[in-house]
């Protein structure tokens, strides 16, 4: 079975801190996202990679960067929390840049920004 | 990016069929249809997807209309681990972005 993996599922940090998101996943995906989730708003995409050191804005990029050196670990990176960046965060991945591929999500990390 | 309308929520009855409806208007030739769901406190999961025919899996079914403007989830028989939100979303032909909406929560009753 595809396991996507976040590091943590509970998170407080405190305003102003530089926040690391790690999300790792074990089939060789080529593609990998990361989603914010807030009440009423559904799922909003805050960046994607399709491939290593490669990254594309989705919705939502502001006050986020991610990095992906190795083909299996995407990091969001926030780097300068804020309370408005508190959210549930999640990571998925996708086999190939190809429509009819699923996406694999991992269980999502609850952040709070005290 | 396309866009897609479904109902806010829904309630089905144990051990009936569930139609959850799609609507994508705006939908391009070569969008994939995929549906996911969201148990609580759990990330999303695949479900079923489609292009154009109309398409069976041990989960679902997904009745696409011919002209692809909207589409159909069915479970065949509401179980309360249906209880989730069912979301819609267009898959562009690159496959590297997954747009989701606010999707429809399914509420099953006993």
């Amino acid at each position: 079975d595809v396991k996507v993996t976040q590091s943590s599922r509970y998170l407080v940090k405190r305003t102003g801190e530089k926040v690391f998101l790690e999300c790792v996943q074990d089939m060789d995906h080529e593609n990998m996202f990361w989603y914010r989730q807030d009440p009423g708003l559904g799922l909003r995409l805050i960046y994607f990679s399709y491939d290593v050191k490669m990254k594309e804005k989705g919705d939502i990029p502001e006050g986020y960067s991610v990095s992906r050196e190795k083909k299996e670990r995407f990091s969001l990176i926030l780097e300068s929390a804020s309370t408005n960046q508190t959210s549930m965060y999640l990571c998925a991945s996708s086999l190939t840049a190809s429509g009819y591929t699923e996406a694999f999500f991992g269980q999502g990390t609850r952040l709070t920004v005290v | 990016d396309a866009k897609t309308t479904q109902p806010n929520s829904m309630e089905s009855n144990e051990e009936e069929p569930v139609h959850l409806p799609c609507n994508h208007s705006t939908i391009s030739g070569t969008d994939y249809i995929h549906w996911y769901r969201q148990l609580p406190s759990q990330g999303p999961e695949y479900v079923i997807h489609g292009l154009t025919s109309n398409v069976n899996n041990r989960m679902a079914s997904l009745a696409i209309a011919e002209d692809r403007k909207s589409s159909t989830l069915i479970l065949h028989r509401a179980t309360l681990r249906d209880a989730a939100v069912y979301y819609c979303i267009l898959s562009e032909d690159t496959g590297n972005q997954f747009y989701f909406g606010t999707g429809t929560s399914l509420t099953v009753i006993p």
